[in-house]
């Protein structure tokens, strides 16, 4: 079966330090991987998307960025992190060419406090 | 662009009750899918339901079942025989359909507690 791991489960890091959050999915080959935030009070936001390694697409303009090393591992990163990047984030897979209904499947997410 | 509007921030119902989740989304396209998921405390999201928007029946899983209404565009959520593990946030998503669209546009969420 597939499973998902993100970690760290929480991280308070400082203003302007950098960041690095990692997410692997296994037992499938080839997943679009996606990095979402959730901001409180507001809903999931797409921020990187991956259909390939090396293949990264940016939904929002922002100070983060994104990496696909493998194929099956997505980082998040920052080189200085801001107030406003406090937030859930979330990194999920789907299945390439699994159907048009196939579902987004979700780490259980890490808590970022920009201090 | 597509946008999904969920316009109840907060429910409470009792326990064994039935209850409504809104949801209503907008777009050009007439290929899509829409997802209900739902947050629990764990923060884990987790696929309640699913719809194909060019399948008229509803779609029910178990307690779960959906009132889509294709015209309205409304995807709305019923939880019967509601229980305490049901007490979570619930996110309405919406997809373009066709490979390679597999991003999916969420709404705000509805915080949802079921009173014993």
């Amino acid at each position: 079966s597939q499973t998902i791991h993100q970690w760290p489960a929480t991280l308070v890091q400082p203003v302007g330090s950098p960041l690095s959050l990692e997410c692997t999915v296994e037992g499938t080959s080839n997943p679009n991987l996606y990095w979402y935030r959730q901001a409180a009070g507001r809903g999931l936001q797409l921020l990187f998307y991956s259909v390939g390694i090396g293949q990264i697409s940016s939904e929002v303009p922002q100070n983060l960025s994104a990496s696909r090393p493998q194929d099956r591992q997505f980082i998040l990163s920052s080189k200085k992190l801001l107030l406003s990047d406090s937030g859930f984030y979330l990194c999920a897979w789907s299945v390439t060419g699994g159907g048009d209904n196939s579902p987004l499947h979700f780490g259980n997410g890490t808590r970022l406090t920009v201090t | 662009a597509q946008t999904v509007t969920q316009s109840q921030p907060e429910m409470s119902v009792q326990e064994a009750e039935t209850v409504t989740l809104s949801c209503t989304y907008d777009t050009s396209e007439s290929n899509y899918y829409l997802f209900w998921y739902k947050q629990p405390p764990s923060r884990q999201m987790i696929l309640v339901i699913r719809q194909e928007a060019y399948k008229q029946q509803n779609a029910t899983e178990n307690r779960f079942s959906v009132n889509f209404q294709k015209a309205a565009k409304s995807f709305s959520l019923k939880i019967s025989d509601s229980q305490l593990g049901d007490t979570a946030m619930y996110f309405c998503a919406f997809r373009r359909g066709g490979i390679g669209n597999e991003k999916l546009t969420f709404g705000t969420g509805t915080r949802l507690t079921i009173i014993p």
